[in-house]
């Protein structure tokens, strides 16, 4: 089993459709990344979570400790947002090192 | 401010050729530095991380190195490239202070 798991794997949505990604981990964490990767393979840090909740624009990153469970959520859903996302824990041990899970391709259909 | 070069973008390489990916961090020093890669439709996995000039630590057995020969350079090398070895190389690193986390572009890199 999988440090880190996401679902769903894909997900296919409906332009202004409210989006919601899962991460659920087994490992102790320091913090929690939630990333987007573009079809060129870059790489961007959407949000860094420790506790609670954050929210950038349209885009909300929750998290439960006790749980040990996340979620990304997406609203007004746009063919813009189409990419992969992915959930990646930095582990208590040293060094900060990153876990990722396998990554959602969303696509948001016009 | 603080960026991260990586290059090349894209590499298309001989089974057994060497290899040499670099990546350089600007605007912070003595970072955390790591090169994952990403095997065609897996997910993104560590191979080597630096916490310090000559340190290297490897996660996984594998035909790669790793060396730091300044603080803010990363150097991915292979004497022998593998099919194996095809994949998207991500240079990463860490600002002690802020603990964000930060993404070179990428290199992928493809053996033939």
């Amino acid at each position: 089993k999988n440090e880190v798991e996401q679902s769903p794997q894909n997900l296919t949505a409906q332009e202004g459709e409210f989006i919601t990604i899962n991460c659920s981990y087994s490992v102790g964490i320091s913090a929690l990344h939630w990333l987007q990767q573009h079809p060129g393979g870059g790489i961007v840090s959407l949000f860094m979570l420790s506790s609670g909740k954050k929210k950038h624009g349209r885009l909300i990153a929750t998290i439960n400790i006790q749980e040990k469970h996340s979620s990304l959520h997406i609203t007004a859903s746009h063919p813009r947002d189409s990419a992969v996302y992915i959930c990646a824990v930095r582990t208590i041990q040293g060094a900060q090192k990153l876990v990722f899970g396998q990554g959602t391709r969303l696509t948001i259909n016009p | 401010s603080q960026t991260i070069h990586q290059w090349p973008a894209t590499l298309v390489q001989p089974v057994g050729s060497p290899l040499s990916l670099e990546c350089t961090v600007e605007g912070t020093s003595n970072p955390n530095l790591y090169w994952y890669r990403q095997a065609a439709g897996r997910g993104l996995q560590l191979l080597f991380y630096s916490v310090g000039i000559g340190q290297i630590s490897s996660e996984v057995p594998q035909n790669l190195s790793a060396s730091r020969p300044q603080d803010r350079q990363f150097i991915l090398s292979s004497k022998k490239l593998l099919l194996s070895d095809s994949g998207f190389y991500l240079c990463a690193w860490v600002s002690g202070r802020s603990y964000g986390y930060t993404f070179g572009s990428g290199t992928r890199l493809t053996v033939v």
